[in-house]
């Protein structure tokens, strides 16, 4: 079975401090990888995927297969940055799979 | 408003109640499906359709039944529903098949009293 970890459930940054999110996962197959965003009274809507390898809002992502992990990093961290942020895995069947969830908290 | 749009946004309802939840597309995806975001748990995948045939049952409980009569529009039927059942459920769709982004709706908040 896929499962998804995001072991933090909560980081406290200081406005232009990195910021980095864990995500690890189990899936015995290849898998994609995603990055959704929730900022608050928003609805939920995609980052980044690994696929794209792609910089979005300064925010990247490597897949690291060895270590089954896919974290989420920026460099220097913005209010705006602060939102809920989901790690997910789609499986060869299009099912999603989503981590717990970090909230982010970008202090100024 | 475009994309995927949901109604009703919150919901009240007691346990002997029968109530529907709507979603609708705007995007001519072919995919669609229900989440159940709990206050506790991380997103869970309840139903998924593909050119309106179910192809995904997440063990969900008799009592939400989703009915998908066209690739726009995705319902899911609830009756005698549980306190616990109180969450959030999402609407996604998306235009299907693997590498496919799945895009959200604003959500439904169900209160069950």
């Amino acid at each position: 079975a896929q499962r998804v970890t995001q072991p933090e459930k909560l980081l406290s940054v200081f406005k232009g401090a990195p910021v980095e999110l864990k995500c690890n996962y189990s899936y015995s197959g290849s898998p994609e990888l995603f990055w959704y965003v929730q900022y608050s009274r928003q609805r939920l809507q995609l980052l980044l995927r690994h696929i794209s390898r792609e910089s979005i809002k300064g925010f990247t992502a490597d897949l690291n297969k060895g270590e089954t992990s896919f974290h989420l990093k920026k460099p220097f961290a913005q209010e705006e940055d602060s939102a809920m942020y989901y790690c997910a895995l789609k499986n060869a069947g299009n099912k999603l799979t989503f981590g717990g969830g970090t909230r982010v908290l970008v202090k100024p | 408003e475009t994309g995927v749009t949901q109604t009703p946004r919150h919901l009240v309802m007691g346990m002997t109640n029968k109530k529907s939840l709507k979603c609708e597309q705007h995007l001519g995806h072919n995919a669609m499906y229900w989440y159940k975001q709990s206050a506790k748990k991380p997103l869970e995948l309840m139903f998924v359709y593909n050119f309106k045939e179910q192809t995904e049952n997440n063990s969900v409980p008799s009592r939400f039944s989703p009915e998908c009569p066209n690739s726009s529009h995705l319902f899911l039927h609830l009756h005698t529903l549980q306190p616990e059942d109180s969450a959030l459920y999402l609407c996604a769709s998306s235009a299907g098949g693997l590498q496919e982004t799945q895009y959200f709706g604003p959500g439904t908040r169900l209160l069950v009293l």
